[in-house]
């Protein structure tokens, strides 16, 4: 069963900012946290990853609470094209291997 | 470069009967993925390659899955006596070692 807890779906206005939250309340401290998103008929894409200070790239940033037991991933600019399942896995290692998907948040965008 | 690529995109068969799902990383990715994706769910994970052997097979579901990879890099995975509740997306991703992995589009497999 997947280790991390979030909403089941979402919705924010074009070109707004979304924040996407995810519980990991047993994660360990080696345990990474990483995002994934999957659009529409299509296989999961990498978002971002971390372990301890938010991280920032060009798709996304992602906030990691102090106590590390939550995240949360930041769109800055949503786009009809950022409308995805978006999925919060907690692994081992920099990656870990098997990527313990949970059923994500499904983020709707509307213009 | 290209990215991952599985075939068949779809696959339709009758309950019973055998069949082959392929797999071709990036080339030079020594790591692979298999996972199984039913609709409404999230990916759930298969087995792992780390070259030619398999690391870890702990979510295959039953002896009626089997996956190789004799070179590392193209790997198929196969299903024996397929079952209605075989029907999925198969999705494979791989990986340069312990780092982001890059999916393929998957397999629609469906079974009557």
């Amino acid at each position: 069963d997947a280790k991390t807890t979030q909403p089941n779906s979402m919705e924010s206005n074009e070109e707004e900012p979304v924040h996407l939250p995810c519980n990991h309340s047993t994660i360990s401290g080696t345990d990474y946290i990483h995002w994934y998103r999957q659009l529409p008929s299509q296989g999961p894409e990498y978002v971002i990853h971390g372990l301890t200070s938010n991280v920032n790239n060009r798709m996304a940033s992602l906030a990691i609470a102090e106590d590390r037991k939550s995240s949360t991933l930041i769109l800055h600019r949503a786009t009809l094209r950022d409308a995805a399942v978006y999925y919060c896995i907690d692994g081992k290692g920099n990656s870990g291997y098997a990527l313990n998907f949970g059923k994500g948040t499904s983020l709707l965008v509307t213009p | 470069g290209a990215g991952v690529s599985q075939t068949p995109s779809n696959k339709v068969t009758e309950k019973g009967k055998y069949v082959e799902l392929r797999c071709d990383p990036i080339s030079g990715h020594t790591a692979l993925y298999w996972y199984r994706q039913s609709l409404g769910q999230g990916p759930e994970f298969l087995i792992y390659f780390q070259g030619t052997g398999a690391a870890d097979d702990s979510g295959l579901p039953n002896d009626r899955f089997f996956a190789v990879r004799p070179e590392g890099s193209v790997s198929t995975l196969k299903i024996q006596r397929t079952e209605r509740g075989d029907s999925a997306v198969y999705l494979c991703a791989s990986s340069s070692g312990r780092s982001v992995q890059f999916f393929g589009p998957g397999t629609r497999l469906t079974v009557l």
